[in-house]
């Protein structure tokens, strides 16, 4: 069964463009979690889909967007960049289920200029 | 609003040698514990979980963490180190009173420990 599939794994930008990400889950797996990973912020919850709804949103600017598809594909929207959101995003899927753990995939790569 | 400290930044240990990485959280109620290890342009792999049961929790790859609601901590150990386990490990709490609401996804980590392997 293939893994957690994020593109692009790498990705440049400049200040004030926007960016997609995309991530497609594993196969089965109908909830969706984003996580932004930086150097001085370490992880932080962006938001979570399930059955395409936003189920659930941590503390970031409305900049950040997010929607997920009827196969469960995945994909989070940054507008406006700034070089802070430089970071690496993780995507992660799991079932639903109380005991269901996160599979996460290898991540995209932004960087801001 | 739950939290996650990992108090070192950094471990060295030779290989072979025994290995405990500590993790202390905050949460006003039963939380779901969790260690994943990072490596190098990788993502995340969960490594052992806590959701209820037996507070010794074996997990993959020889990995083992225990869990002391009185000291609120879940330190992960492991007895032989081997090369391979040099990676950035990462303690993260789940929020169980909200797994109703699937919220459980929403975890918070830990900064991390960098553990480096000796030969």
């Amino acid at each position: 069964k293939a893994g957690v599939t994020q593109t692009p794994r790498y990705l440049i930008k400049t200040r004030g463009q926007q960016v997609t990400l995309s991530c497609s889950p594993i196969s089965g797996h109908r909830s969706v979690s984003w996580y932004q990973q930086t150097p001085g912020q370490g992880l932080q919850f962006l938001f979570e889909y399930f059955s395409e709804t936003q189920r659930n949103k941590g503390n970031f600017p409305g900049r950040f967007s997010g929607r997920q598809f009827s196969n469960s594909r995945s994909e989070m929207n940054v507008s406006t960049l700034e070089l802070g959101d430089s970071a690496l995003y993780l995507c992660a899927s799991s079932l639903e289920g109380l005991n269901e753990k996160l599979f996460f995939g290898s991540g995209t790569q932004l960087s801001v200029l | 609003a739950q939290s996650v400290t990992q108090p070192d930044i950094h471990i060295t240990v030779s290989e072979g040698a025994s290995l405990e990485l500590r993790c202390n959280y905050s949460y006003g109620a039963t939380p779901y514990l969790f260690w994943y290890v990072q490596s190098p342009g990788q993502g995340l792999q969960l490594l052992l979980k806590y959701f209820s049961g037996d507070t010794l929790v074996q997990g993959i790859k020889g990995f083992e963490a225990e869990f002391k609601r009185s000291q609120s901590s879940f330190n992960l150990r492991k007895p032989s180190v081997h090369w391979s386990d040099a990676a950035e490990y990462f303690c993260a709490v789940g929020a169980a009173g909200l797994l109703v609401s699937g919220s459980a996804r929403q975890l918070t980590f830990g900064s991390g420990t960098q553990l480096t392997v000796l030969p």
